[in-house]
């Protein structure tokens, strides 16, 4: 079965930094999506992407969040200037079509990033 | 705004019997759809069955299948014959029919026991 990837694996930052999480879907998806699990809590919704731009965002995703597509094959989420909140586990997810979504949606197996 | 909540944190079956996880939902949508996700320690986020809000008929896929109770805003996950394997988080989560958001439940922690 096809995969999404996501690297680093795990990634370790100092507060105030800029860190990049990375992507890449599956080769003929054309949706894009960012999800983040804090430790013991829900999975949230951050952002949709689309045609090379936002689709939908939650109100998590503010200005300190941004996505770029910048090639044809990874997807990437940076966060400008990290705050201890932040630490989570961000999951990537892609899949063909946007439809009624009653196709599946494959999710990556994570980013945990950890602010110091 | 649509929310799952899951009122079961945790829960534990003995291996080969059956287990149902709880989930109920609320959405303003006409149209929607319902997920089980399964998430092991490996923490990646494994689609177990979907459901179509306008199907009456309740989704199956091997051991797992679902109690949907539309009017009762209930999607029940049964699974049977329980294995080792199926130690996991489980997670509800619905969709609204454009489709390009999920609003996951808290999750229930499943532990199979041998």
């Amino acid at each position: 079965e096809p995969e999404v990837t996501q690297t680093p694996s795990h990634q370790v930052t100092q507060m105030g930094q800029e860190v990049i999480l990375r992507c890449v879907p599956i080769s003929n998806h054309l949706y894009f999506y960012w999800y983040r699990q804090i430790l013991g809590q829900k999975v949230e919704f951050l952002v949709s992407f689309y045609n090379n731009e936002i689709s939908e965002k939650s109100e998590i995703f503010d200005d300190q969040f941004s996505v770029e597509r910048p090639d044809g094959s990874n997807f990437t989420l940076k966060i400008r200037s990290t705050k201890l909140e932040d630490s989570a586990m961000y999951f990537c997810a892609s899949r063909e079509t946007r439809g009624p979504l009653n196709e599946k949606l494959f999710f990556g197996s994570g980013t945990q990033l950890s602010v110091l | 705004a649509q929310t799952v909540t899951q009122s079961q944190p945790e829960m534990s079956v003995q291996e080969a019997e059956t287990v149902t996880l709880s989930c109920t939902y609320d959405t303003s949508e006409s149209n929607y759809y319902l997920f089980w996700y399964k998430q092991p320690p490996s923490r990646q986020m494994i689609l177990v069955i979907r459901q179509e809000a306008y199907k009456q008929q309740n989704a199956t896929e091997n051991r797992f299948s679902v109690n949907f109770q539309k009017a009762a805003k209930s999607f029940s996950l049964k699974i049977s014959d329980s294995q080792l394997g199926d130690t996991a988080m489980y997670f509800c989560a619905s969709s609204n029919n454009a489709g390009n958001m999920l609003t996951f439940g808290g999750g229930t922690r499943l532990m199979v026991k041998p």
